[in-house]
């Protein structure tokens, strides 16, 4: 079992819906919390950052983390075709340099 | 440049053949990794640099890999005797940190196919 678990999708929303991705964990010492974008053939990019449980919202992005069911969420409001990717979800250890990833949801937003 | 620079973007090699994979991280970034990515997965960790100094190769599938950065810049990926398993992507890191969270700029990845 990984210790990051992802649906893989595809995700398919129409363009103005809320997109809602979900990871959960297995490792109770994971401190940091991110999600990550990635274009097709592209490096993934860093969207959102949370430490320990809680909220955080960015723009049109909320993150959520629940250490207590080991859960992480990402919302997306108003999503446009742009938003079409794969989104990564990732944790790791405090002092830890050793990032662990889901296998990555893929996301359609149909115009 | 302004962002992680990887090259070659795509190699192709015959099974056995030597490669090497090459990465510039951002200016003054003291951290660097390395992940490879199969196909449909997320990248997995392989290696972490401190400077020049390697401080955890644990990810590293077999001896066959081997990763430097010798003057705590640019770093090399290099795989001997290339098997098919090893056709991934190879995505390079790099972080101004020391302290590692998690926030990491990726290069675009050199692919690579094995025949």
């Amino acid at each position: 079992q990984k210790e990051v678990e992802q649906d893989p999708g595809p995700l398919s929303v129409p363009e103005g819906a809320i997109v809602s991705l979900n990871c959960t964990y297995s490792n109770s010492a994971f401190q940091y919390f991110m999600w990550y974008r990635q274009y097709s053939r592209k490096g993934p990019e860093l969207l959102m950052y949370t430490y320990s449980s809680g909220n955080k919202e960015d723009g049109r992005f909320t993150a959520q983390v629940d250490k207590s069911s080991k859960y992480i969420s990402l919302f997306i409001r108003d999503s446009q075709p742009s938003d079409s990717a794969t989104y990564l979800c990732a944790s790791i250890k405090a002092a830890g340099n050793k990032l662990t990833f889901g296998g990555g949801t893929r996301v359609l937003v149909k115009p | 440049g302004a962002g992680v620079s990887q090259s070659p973007r795509y190699k192709v090699a015959k099974r056995g053949q030597d490669v090497a994979l090459r990465c510039d991280p951002i200016s003054g970034h003291v951290s660097l990794f390395w992940y490879q990515q199969a196909l449909g997965q997320g990248p997995e960790f392989l290696t972490y640099f401190q400077n020049e100094a390697q401080l955890d190769k644990s990810g590293l599938p077999s001896d066959r890999f081997f990763a430097e950065r010798p003057e705590g810049s640019v770093s090399t990926l290099k795989i001997q005797r290339t098997q098919q398993e090893d056709s991934a992507v190879y995505l390079c890191a790099s972080s101004l940190r020391t302290a590692n969270t998690g926030e990491l700029f990726f290069g675009e990845g050199s692919r690579l196919t094995v025949l």
